[in-house]
């Protein structure tokens, strides 16, 4: 399967824990996305990568959340001192620009904060 | 800002009957726009995308949507349903060249087709 993978598929920690997520892009995408969706929602966007350089960071990335993506492949995405409000389906999408401009997106992760 | 309207929670069409999910949005310049699926317990699949050209799209599945300006809208049609595509739909804008990269969703439309 060459499409966008995530890892792990379902994380469950106790609030104030630090997890993280990571994602592996389709090989030749030079952008990765990461966005978060809870129940009834739209996805909402985090932040984007194009190669190793995070151009763009939502005001829903707290200073608690982190992300890398350090040699332009796979990327990871970090929670600090977990809180109830972080549960929600973290996705991971990829694109090639200049491309066709669609983001392919991983199964995600859910994360449940206990 | 950007932003995408999904006006109805949830559509129910009977299976052979032509389904409609709606769409409107804002966004400054030309708009890229997209259709998701999503299935339970799965990620998001892309259906179809409006960037330029001919105002109606065809895309995956048998699933096309119509671009209209004056209107603002993008909504999503097929001519006969299935059972098999009851999913949620997911319509999302992205501003056009020099805009950011991210796309903006709306809140999804839960498709039902009984048979």
């Amino acid at each position: 399967d060459t499409g966008v993978s995530q890892n792990p598929r379902h994380k469950i920690t106790k609030r104030g824990q630090n997890v993280t997520f990571r994602c592996d892009p389709i090989s030749e995408h030079n952008r990765l996305y990461w966005y978060r969706q809870t129940l009834g929602q739209g996805p909402e966007f985090l932040t984007y990568f194009q190669n190793e350089a995070q151009l763009e960071k939502s005001r829903l990335l707290s200073d608690r959340f982190s992300a890398e993506r350090p040699k332009g492949s796979f990327s990871t995405l970090e929670i600090q001192r977990t809180e109830q409000g972080d549960s929600a389906m973290y996705l991971c999408a990829s694109s090639f620009i200049p491309g066709n401009n669609e983001q392919f997106f991983g199964p995600g992760t859910r994360l449940t904060v206990l | 800002a950007q932003s995408v309207a999904q006006p109805e929670d949830q559509v129910n069409v009977a299976e052979g009957n032509p389904l409609t999910v709606k769409c409107t949005y804002s966004v400054s310049g030309n708009p890229y726009l997209f259709w998701y699926v999503q299935y339970p317990n799965r990620g998001l699949q892309f259906l179809l995308k409006y960037i330029t050209g001919d105002n109606l799209v065809k895309g995956s599945y048998g699933f096309e949507a119509e671009f209209n300006k004056s209107q603002t809208s993008f909504h999503l049609k097929k001519p006969s349903a299935l059972v098999s595509d009851s999913a949620l739909y997911f319509c999302a804008v992205k501003g056009g060249e020099g805009s950011q990269g991210n796309l903006i969703f709306g809140k999804g439309t839960k498709l039902s087709v009984k048979p």
